[in-house]
């Protein structure tokens, strides 16, 4: 039941772009999106709803694809801010509210 | 977003006691959860605080080991019962308003077990 993140670790250079990936095996009522620093709590990103959203602030964006059952997260021009561990979690319908967490996705953004 | 404290924010405890983590929001709100997160590792829901009636518990996890209490709106306590070293942890609680909003996390309580 918990999502699939990939890739589990990359490595970029200022600058430069990624995608993580986040399936489900179940239908999904909707996707959140967390970033933990290392030490730190997780702090919310964006929350994408069943319908196909794609959503951004800045140069993170997100989609959702409902039929296919995954998200995607796009850091596009990455910073050294966004170093950290980047975690799914995937509401399903009438679950009351909880987030089962995807195993994160490592990212290390180097200048 | 909500303000969350959370107490403490670590202790170092002796096997088989118990120790109370409390979780005080500024604000009212309709959801609170408690998660287990080791080192490196993902984050595992262990309950869902209902306000006025017992926890939900996840599978793997019982009421005689982390009890619960969620007294009002705005507080929440987990206890961690009879520890032994695999209850080495961070705990953290979260918070939510509704269904489909953002969860906003506490600092956590980093637990070590002797």
């Amino acid at each position: 039941q918990q999502p699939v993140q990939s890739p589990q670790a990359v490595i970029l250079r200022e600058g430069e772009d990624a995608v993580i990936n986040c399936s489900s095996s179940k239908a999904l009522y909707s996707v959140h999106w967390y970033r933990q620093k290392h030490g730190e709590a997780p702090v919310f990103l964006m929350i994408l709803l069943k319908g196909g959203e794609q959503k951004g602030h800045d140069k993170i964006s997100a989609s959702f694809n409902e039929k296919k059952q995954q998200s995607s997260l796009y850091l596009t021009a990455s910073q050294l801010s966004y170093s950290g561990t980047y975690f799914c979690g995937t509401e399903l319908d009438n679950q009351g509210g909880k987030l089962i967490f995807g195993q994160g996705t490592e990212l290390s953004v180097k200048p | 977003s909500a303000v969350i404290s959370q107490k403490p924010s670590r202790d170092i405890c002796q096997r088989g006691t118990s120790l109370t983590i409390q979780c005080q929001v500024d604000s009212q709100v309709t959801m609170m959860f408690w998660y287990r997160q080791q080192p490196g590792q993902s984050l595992t829901l262990i309950a869902t605080a209902n306000q006025g009636s017992e926890a939900t518990y996840e599978s793997g996890f019982v009421i005689d080991k982390f009890p619960i209490s969620r007294p009002n709106l705005t507080f929440s306590t987990l206890t961690v019962s009879n520890m032994s070293p695999e209850d080495s942890s961070i705990y953290l609680c979260s918070v939510a308003r509704a269904n489909n909003q953002p969860q906003h996390f506490g600092d956590g309580t980093r637990l070590s077990i002797l």
